[in-house]
């Protein structure tokens, strides 16, 4: 079916460093892509999304293409800020139905 | 809008009794979703509704979990007995499209 794949294990950095943060996706048709965030304490909400191939989808500072050449989705943002710690979830929609396919999501720690 | 309510915030019980978790959709909402976080499995679809009636339960672990949503704007989650390796987050979402709106969460501890 349907899936998305994060890469393994948390991501420490610094402040004002560069973030990447890998997704790659197994899809029937054209999936929307999204990223969401989940902060400490609370539930999941919507960080950006693309509908089709080459869309950009941004929001804060984050961004992150569309590319089907590559069935990828990275997730990137230039200059991180300790506020940016938090959870990060790849996810697209299933094929032929209104619901979400996550990523195992990976933890991003920034320190001062 | 105030969101998706969910209660109770946290939830601590004794192996053996009923738990009722507690989700209020935004309004206008046709779609409403169950999902389960741990550490272990991460965020699991447990089950889903459109216009009140259950679509996929597919994700739902056994017959102690049942779901009901009785009308638009409420949908219970019930684990009936409960047992320690329920403990978790219980979140409830909804949507009218594809972005997912996702309530604050049930922490629940089953000791």
């Amino acid at each position: 079916g349907d899936s998305v794949t994060q890469m393994e294990g948390p991501v420490t950095l610094s402040e004002e460093a560069f973030l990447t943060i890998n997704c790659t996706y197994t899809a029937t048709g054209y999936p929307s892509l999204f990223w969401y965030v989940q902060y400490p304490g609370e539930g999941l909400q919507l960080l950006l999304k693309a509908t089709k191939a080459d869309d950009k989808g941004s929001n804060k500072g984050f961004e992150a293409t569309y590319r089907k050449e590559t069935t990828s989705f990275h997730l990137e943002k230039g200059s991180v800020q300790v506020s940016d710690s938090a959870v990060y979830f790849c996810a697209l929609t299933q094929y032929g139905n209104n619901r979400l396919a996550f990523g195992k999501g990976n933890q991003v720690v920034v320190i001062p | 809008d105030a969101g998706v309510i969910q209660s109770p915030r946290h939830e601590v019980t004794e192996m053996g009794q009923e738990v009722t978790l507690r989700c209020k959709p935004i309004s206008g909402h046709d779609y409403l979703f169950w999902y389960r976080q741990t550490m272990m499995r991460g965020l699991e679809l447990l089950i889903y509704f459109n216009n009140n009636v259950p679509i996929d339960d597919s994700g739902m672990p056994e017959d102690r979990f049942s779901a009901k949503m009785p009308n638009a704007s409420f949908s219970t989650l019930k684990i009936q007995p409960s047992e320690p390796r329920d403990s978790a987050v219980y979140f409830c979402a909804s949507s009218s499209g594809e972005k997912l709106f996702f309530g604050s969460g049930t922490q629940l501890s089953v000791l």
